[in-house]
């Protein structure tokens, strides 16, 4: 059980068009979900926290405008990256939890990679 | 603000030797603690958690960790590697019992295991 997954796997997209990733939780409703970043031999860097039906919670120094979140339904998130750039190639990984739960779950994670 | 640390980078073992990976966290309240493991072109699998109890935690594969909360350490121990264990390691905190906070991660080691 516990299963998360990322659409999709790998993106390549071309300077100042968006890109949008999907995060589900396939065998539990997730009430909270989280968006990270993962640079190369580096730790995740959580950019957002978001709760199902209200507003995402930005980390400090992570554009809201620029890293849209949208947590719709208790088994669907989406990160929508807007005019990438470049420097917005990364690692985008999604993780969530069940009500009650204090465990994460981690999806398999995006390759970004902005041309 | 809650940090976590790492001790080591990089630690590179010969199969069969012992493990002990460090990890200290900042924070004055009640912790979850948890060791995540991302092997090679894989996403993050929890290893372990500690959210109360018996501060020796066993995990999968052999691994377990110990929370000694004098130490604000949950250090990661195996007693023999194997060349399957090569990865990298997260620890990583949150604050227990709060509905929707974030899990901090630590700046991962990476495990090299030579067979």
């Amino acid at each position: 059980g516990a299963v998360v997954s990322q659409h999709p796997s790998r993106v390549i997209c071309k300077s100042g068009t968006s890109v949008k990733i999907e995060c589900r939780s396939l065998d539990f409703q997730a009430t909270t979900m989280f968006w990270y970043r993962q640079f190369p031999k580096k730790s995740l860097m959580l950019m957002a926290t978001s709760n199902e039906g209200s507003k995402a919670t930005y980390e400090q120094g992570v554009e809201k405008d620029k890293f849209l979140i949208n947590h719709a339904s208790l088994t669907l998130s989406t990160l929508t990256v807007t005019s990438a750039h470049p420097e917005d190639s990364s690692f985008y990984i999604c993780s969530a939890r069940g009500a009650g739960r204090e465990t994460q779950y981690f999806g398999p994670g995006t390759r970004l990679l902005v041309l | 603000a809650q940090s976590v640390s790492q001790h080591n980078h990089h630690v590179i073992l010969s199969e069969a030797a012992s493990l002990e990976l460090g990890c200290n966290y900042s924070y004055g309240g009640t912790v979850n603690l948890f060791w995540y493991v991302q092997y090679p072109g894989q996403h993050l699998q929890l290893l372990l958690k500690y959210f109360s109890g018996d501060p020796l935690v066993k995990g999968i594969k052999g691994f377990e960790a110990e929370f000694i909360k004098s130490k604000f350490s949950f250090n990661l121990r195996k007693p023999s590697v194997q060349w399957s264990d090569t990865a990298e390691y997260f620890c990583a905190v949150n604050r227990a019992k709060t509905s929707y906070d974030k899990v901090i991660f630590g700046p991962g080691t990476s495990l090299s295991v030579i067979p």
